[in-house]
């Protein structure tokens, strides 16, 4: 029940293309869903986050829809760039219960 | 310049040797993790520390200890009962559950 199933675990983009990401989660006890980005050899950063009081979360070209009753959510980048190459991992925590990752999806973005 | 600092950004481990990874944290977070990351796969909790002289285990301890004698400091230390430790190393803190800020990494690699 603590887990979060994420696919594809790769996708390769024409540049300009929509990337889309998606994970579903089993735990209804979850309440924060955040989308991490990482680059070869560095740490994780903290992309985007929503929490399920809300479906749908727009930062510039990055949307996380998010879907309550299917529990699952899904990251859209849209206009992608070689630039957004890079190791997309989403999670998933609660009241007193530490973040739980997805394996990863490794994004290329072809020029 | 606040953040997280995980030295050394490479570390290499003789067989039965017991080696330090450091994690220092000026963002005066309660909370600080460490996770293991190994190649196309996800983050898995080793440990965990939600406030000063006291932490918990993760979901992959055995091999691994910590102290947290420091709010700002969570060293982890990788025995030798560890028997694959060949993996990248990220230590992580939060302000108590929510966005987690990772650091740089550590690679530790057995000789």
């Amino acid at each position: 029940q603590q887990q979060v199933k994420q696919s594809p675990q790769s996708l390769i983009v024409q540049k300009g293309g929509i990337s889309i990401i998606n994970c579903a989660y089993e735990n209804t006890a979850f309440d924060y869903f955040p989308w991490y980005q990482q680059f070869p050899g560095k740490g994780p950063a903290l992309l985007i986050a929503i929490r399920p009081d809300v479906s749908e979360k727009k930062e510039g070209r990055f949307t996380i829809s998010f879907n309550k009753s299917a529990k699952q959510f899904s990251l859209h980048i849209m206009d992608s760039q070689p630039g957004d190459s890079a190791t997309y991992f989403c999670a998933a925590s609660g009241y007193g219960q530490n973040f739980v990752f997805g394996p990863g999806t490794r994004l290329s973005v072809l020029p | 310049d606040g953040g997280i600092t995980q030295s050394p950004k490479y570390l290499f481990r003789k067989e039965g040797q017991n080696v330090t990874l450091s994690c220092e944290q000026n963002l005066n977070h309660d909370a600080m993790y460490w996770y293991r990351q190994d190649p196309g796969q996800g983050l898995r909790l080793i440990y965990y520390s939600q406030i000063v002289n006291d932490f918990q285990k993760g979901d992959i301890a055995e091999g691994y200890s910590v102290s947290r004698e420091k709010k700002e400091s969570f060293p982890l230390t990788v025995t030798s009962a560890q028997k694959n430790p060949t993996a990248f190393y990220l230590c992580a803190s939060s302000p108590l559950g929510e966005k987690l800020f990772f650091g740089s990494g550590t690679q530790l690699s057995v000789l």
